[in-house]
């Protein structure tokens, strides 16, 4: 099993509200990854990781931001959470960067 | 053109059946391909790794055919608890994996 956690499991939460969604990993992984998920469709790569201090936006246009502070600690913040960004999030990490990539169990975000 | 193309299915078969997927990509110079599997509302799992020469794991075998620029996934004697969606999944440009949208395989009794 891989040991990458995630937290909160879901979140109901109203518009406007500023939330941040936890992933941590204890694998040593340098990489590290956010997808976005809606119900039946693909993953959309939202932000990754590839060090400490580094971040970069991926290929779907997202709202949030990300720090990485600390190799195994990949938060996702959003600062006005609005009924758009309902879906679920997941969270992964590599040792490699064409390697395989272990996931969370994943955020399911519901904002009324 | 995706980048990553997959029959979305569904595959309904009976147990006991063999099925097989097709994967096609974009990006002749890709290097990196996976299978992974992915169950209703949890995350996606490292299936299998696909390599040149082909490779098998039981009842799952995956090749690569980089002329024609697809992968397959190839399931034997097919159980119930293959019951999932399968994601393909390649490096197509840059250093960044990406997902297929996933065919979805029903097993039944």
């Amino acid at each position: 099993e891989a040991d990458i956690y995630q937290t909160p499991r879901y979140l109901v939460i109203g518009t406007g509200k500023k939330i941040t969604l936890e992933c941590s990993q204890t694998m040593g992984h340098d990489k590290m990854y956010w997808y976005q998920q809606d119900p039946g469709m693909e993953l959309h790569l939202i932000h990754y990781s590839y060090g400490v201090n580094s971040t970069e936006k991926g290929d779907l246009s997202s709202e949030s931001t990300v720090s990485r502070i600390r190799t195994e600690h990949f938060p996702l913040t959003l600062e006005s959470a609005r009924p758009s960004h309902t879906s679920q999030y997941l969270c992964a990490s590599s040792e490699y960067q064409l390697g395989e990539q272990f996931f969370g169990p994943g955020t399911r975000l519901t904002v009324l | 053109r995706k980048e990553v193309e997959q029959d979305p299915g569904p595959f309904n078969v009976p147990e006991g059946a063999t099925v097989a997927f097709n994967c096609t990509y974009s990006n002749s110079a890709s290097q990196s391909f996976f299978w992974y599997r992915q169950d209703c509302r949890k995350e996606p799992k490292l299936l299998m790794s696909v390599y040149s020469s082909g490779n098998e794991d039981g009842r799952f075998t995956a090749q690569l055919n980089r002329a024609s620029q697809y992968i397959s996934l190839l399931i034997r004697d097919s159980k119930l608890s293959d019951s999932a969606t399968y994601l393909c999944v390649v490096n197509v440009e840059g250093n960044k994996l990406v997902f297929g949208a996933g065919t979805i395989l029903r097993v039944k009794s």
